[in-house]
């Protein structure tokens, strides 16, 4: 079924350990993004790419890392994970032009527990 | 600094009220604001957007207001349902594309 799929939807770490979060679209949006949700912030945006091999920090970045090889793809790493990068992930995309331009469409989530 | 500021954090209403959510921004150069609704274990899914040159916008039972002079807009929700607890995200866009999210209001409709 099209749409956007992030894997794994549960991830339990240890602090220090690598993590890598994917993100998979079939739509081939230009533009993808990556959120963080927590309690009382709502969404804030970790990174975004505006297409395969250029990406931007967004509002968190510290402490992870993005790349874009594939137009479909968008993984996130965290290179060593801290407790406080515990919180349910999202990856987001929406095309580059058009009347939906604006609207972004979100995966389902990758809850992360960092012990 | 949270860029959009949404109140209230929760809200309860009875079946067949009406839900009032509220947003504030204080960036002029957004020029998009959407609202977004998430169930639980899901992502947000756009529900309702509106440009700065419109002062109301509705869609079927959701209806945003737009105050551009007071940098301020709200979502109503008539005849709230059972089926409309959710949290209710407002947003604002740069030119960019990027969203600002406000922190969220949890909705609960009481039978």
């Amino acid at each position: 079924d099209a749409g956007i799929t992030q894997s794994p939807r549960y991830k339990i770490t240890e602090t220090g350990r690598q993590v890598t979060l994917m993100c998979h679209q079939t739509w081939s949006h230009s533009y993808m993004f990556w959120y963080r949700q927590d309690l009382g912030h709502g969404l804030r945006l970790i990174y975004y790419s505006a297409a395969a091999d250029i990406t931007d920090k967004g509002e968190v970045p510290d402490g992870y890392v993005v790349s874009r090889s594939k137009t479909e793809n968008f993984p996130l790493t965290l290179e060593s994970a801290t407790r406080s990068q515990t919180s349910v992930y999202f990856c987001a995309s929406r095309p580059l032009a058009g009347g939906q331009r604006e609207t972004q469409y979100f995966g389902p989530g990758t809850r992360l527990l960092v012990l | 600094q949270q860029q959009v500021k949404q109140s209230p954090q929760s809200l309860i209403v009875q079946k067949g009220g009406i839900s009032i959510i509220n947003c504030a921004y204080e960036n002029t150069a957004f020029d998009y604001f959407p609202w977004y609704q998430q169930f639980p274990g899901k992502g947000p899914a756009l529900l309702i957007a509106i440009r700065p040159d419109v002062s109301e916008k509705k869609e079927g039972r959701f209806t945003i207001s737009f105050n551009k002079s007071a940098k301020q807009f709200s979502l109503h929700i008539m005849d709230s349902q059972p089926g409309d607890s959710a949290t209710y995200f407002c947003a604002a866009t740069d030119s960019w594309g990027k969203l600002q999210f406000g922190a969220g209001t949890q909705v609960v409709v009481t039978p």
